[in-house]
């Protein structure tokens, strides 16, 4: 069964710096997303990409997030420079396929801390 | 602003009997749920879905109840198994784009009593 994947599964980096989290989504899919999940807390959407472009976007991305299709595989979600309150659970997801077209498969989640 | 909302934090049942976990919302321009499972360090999987133009759907041991009036839906899962042990959430979205992010509960840590 086709799966989102993620990489790295862990990510250590100072405040300040800059980190990408890479995800392949399923590759019949046409709607990409990303999703946190800070500990203890509940999963929230960041953002949604969608033809080449942002189509919806939570409060919580603002302008130090960026995500990007750079080829036909991958999906990356940039931030530019850190903080310690970005540290959480990333996840990305996927929908659009032809059996549930509305549901959102799950990868299994990058943890980046922040230090 | 807790639009979806799990109500129990937890809750034990005994392998073999029926695990009902609850979902309210709030937003009416939901019209897609979905539940989820999800153990520590990994990303959600997956369960069953339902759209707001039926108010049951079935697949194997989960079976999904919607009552668009009291905006409650529910998960049953019957008979409950070790392996259901995990955390269970709930998630909506509107209708329209297909490209609508999910809303998610807070979760119930559901554990299976041997």
């Amino acid at each position: 069964e086709p799966e989102v994947t993620q990489t790295p599964s862990h990510q250590v980096t100072q405040m300040g710096q800059e980190v990408i989290l890479r995800c392949v989504p399923i590759s019949n899919h046409l709607y990409f997303y990303w999703y946190r999940q800070i500990l203890g807390q509940k999963v929230e959407f960041l953002v949604s990409f969608y033809n080449n472009e942002i189509s919806e976007k939570s409060e919580i991305f603002d302008d130090q997030f960026s995500v990007e299709r750079p080829d036909g595989s991958n999906f990356t979600l940039k931030i530019r420079s850190t903080k310690l309150e970005d540290s959480a659970m990333y996840f990305c997801a996927s929908s659009g396929g032809d059996r549930y077209p509305d549901t959102q498969y799950f990868g299994p989640g990058t943890r980046l801390t922040v230090l | 602003d807790q639009q979806v909302k799990q109500n129990s934090p937890s809750l034990s049942v005994q392998e073999g009997r029926i695990s009902i976990l609850n979902c309210d919302y709030t937003n009416s321009m939901f019209d897609y749920f979905l539940w989820y499972k999800k153990y520590p360090a990994e990303g959600p999987t997956f369960l069953i879905s339902i759209s707001s133009i039926k108010d049951k759907n079935e697949d194997g041991r989960f079976t999904v109840f919607l009552n668009k009036s009291a905006k409650h839906l529910s998960l049953h899962i019957v008979p409950s198994q070790p392996g259901d042990s995990a955390v269970y959430f709930c998630a909506a979205k509107g209708s329209g784009r297909g490209a609508d992010g999910l809303t998610f509960g807070k979760g119930t840590h559901l554990i299976i009593q041997p």
